[in-house]
């Protein structure tokens, strides 16, 4: 069965820090990977998408930038980390029509 | 403006009530997706809903999806704590699977 993991569960940096957080997928090959940010309470924003090792899109301008270093590892970072990044960070694969998320990240920046 | 806008926001009521979500757009969409999410943790999908008046249940839980496809309700009898958590609509709106959602329904069930 397919396993999705990120590390760490809960962060807290202060503003100007750089920032890395990561992504694994188990148990599938070329998943289309994701990473979205939530604000407390609602709902989920896509931040990055990418389709294949190497291959990343951003949905929107931002301080954070991803990376695919692996086919099934996904890392969201960012050089300085700004009071505004704070979130719930979530990490999601997908078959044809069902997406499944990770456990998430609580970054707080300080 | 949103894509999907969900009411009521938030929504508090006591075990054993009854209550509907609902999740309305403009656009016509060939599926619509309920995702439930508790706190700390990441979506869990409850449902697909594909034809237009299709109507599915899941226990307690009864999804309608509108006869022109651009709307959805969720509909929970008899609450139960266990129901506590966000509730997400999205839609699907790429092939390779990009996910659109609503900002979501907080319910709180107490007992």
């Amino acid at each position: 069965s397919q396993t999705i993991h990120q590390w760490p569960a809960t962060l807290v940096q202060p503003v100007g820090s750089p920032l890395s957080l990561e992504c694994t997928v188990e148990g599938t090959s070329n998943p289309n990977l994701y990473w979205y940010r939530q604000a407390a309470g609602r709902g989920l924003q896509l931040l990055f998408y990418s389709v294949g090792i190497g291959q990343i899109s951003s949905e929107v301008p931002q301080n954070l930038s991803a990376s695919r270093p692996q086919d099934r590892q996904f890392i969201l970072s960012s050089k300085k980390l700004l009071l505004s990044d704070s979130g719930f960070y979530l990490c999601a694969w997908n078959t044809a029509y069902e997406q499944y998320f990770g456990p998430g990240t609580r970054l707080t920046v300080t | 403006t949103q894509l999907l806008e969900q009411s009521p926001q938030f929504l508090s009521i006591q075990e054993g009530e009854n209550l509907t979500v609902y999740c309305n757009s403009s656009s016509v969409f060939s599926s619509l997706q309920w995702y439930r999410q508790e706190p700390g943790e990441g979506p869990v999908l409850l449902v697909t809903v594909v034809t237009g008046g299709e109507v599915k249940k899941l226990k307690r839980l009864t999804f309608q999806f509108g006869d022109a496809r651009k709307d959805s309700s969720l509909h929970i009898t008899a609450a139960q704590p266990g129901d506590t958590g966000l509730y997400l609509c999205a839609v699907l709106l790429f092939s390779w699977g990009k996910l659109q959602f609503g900002a979501g329904t907080q319910v709180v069930v107490t007992p």
